[in-house]
């Protein structure tokens, strides 16, 4: 089992509308998460981070985070073309002197004009 | 700019070669991160730093993969005996808190 699971996509949605992303994780010790955006031939940006369970938003993003499933998303209000661009999901965990980012494969957003 | 910084940009090496990329992070972050990307992938977790100490390095990563950070500034990653396999983009990334990770643009290594 991947340790961050996320659907490749790619996921299509129309100017305006509302793009959900989703992600699932394995390491119940994980205590925060993170979704990072990147664009094509750049590198990853942070977006959004949630600590605690339940929706936190920013401007037009909402972060939704359920520790009992294991599941966090995105919400993307009112999407635009400049929205289109690879989601990556980010879980850290620490665990005494541990500590790891583990990224999702990411899932692709086309919004459509 | 203050962001952080990765040199070279491009390497293009021929296989059994070692390489070297430098990583110099935002000045104020004692967290440092190397991870591997390639085409339609996640980046791949390679090792941590917490100032000059590594504290975390992936099993996935051979002997040949070796990361420095003298007195918690800059990081070396040093690729000995490259191999066709280890083409990638190699990022490197810092932060002050945990998880909240500021990218450089990144050393885009082939080897031929």
């Amino acid at each position: 089992q991947k340790e961050v699971e996320q659907n490749s996509g790619p996921l299509s949605v129309p100017e305006g509308a509302i793009a959900s992303l989703n992600c699932t994780y394995s390491d119940r010790g994980s205590q925060s998460f993170f979704w990072y955006r990147q664009y094509s031939g750049k590198s990853p940006e942070l977006i959004m981070f949630i600590y605690s369970n339940g929706d936190k938003e920013d401007g037009r993003f909402t972060a939704q985070l359920n520790k009992a499933s294991q599941y966090v998303s995105l919400l993307i209000r009112d999407s635009q073309p400049s929205d289109s661009a690879t989601y990556l999901c980010a879980v850290n965990v620490i665990s005494g002197g541990y500590q790891k980012v583990t990224f999702g494969t990411g899932t692709k957003l086309q919004v459509i004009p | 700019d203050t962001g952080v910084s990765q040199n070279p940009r491009h390497k293009i090496t021929k296989r059994g070669q070692n390489v070297t990329f430098r990583c110099d992070p935002i000045s104020e972050h004692n967290r440092l991160y190397w991870y591997r990307q390639t085409l339609g992938q996640g980046p791949e977790f390679l090792t941590y730093f917490q100032n000059e100490a590594q504290l975390e390095k992936s099993r996935l990563l051979s002997d040949r993969f070796s990361a420095e950070r003298p007195k918690g500034s800059f990081s070396t990653l040093e690729i000995q005996r490259t191999e066709q396999g280890d083409s990638a983009m190699y990022l490197c990334a810092s932060s002050f808190l945990p998880g909240e990770l500021f990218f450089g643009e990144g050393s885009r290594l082939t080897v031929l």
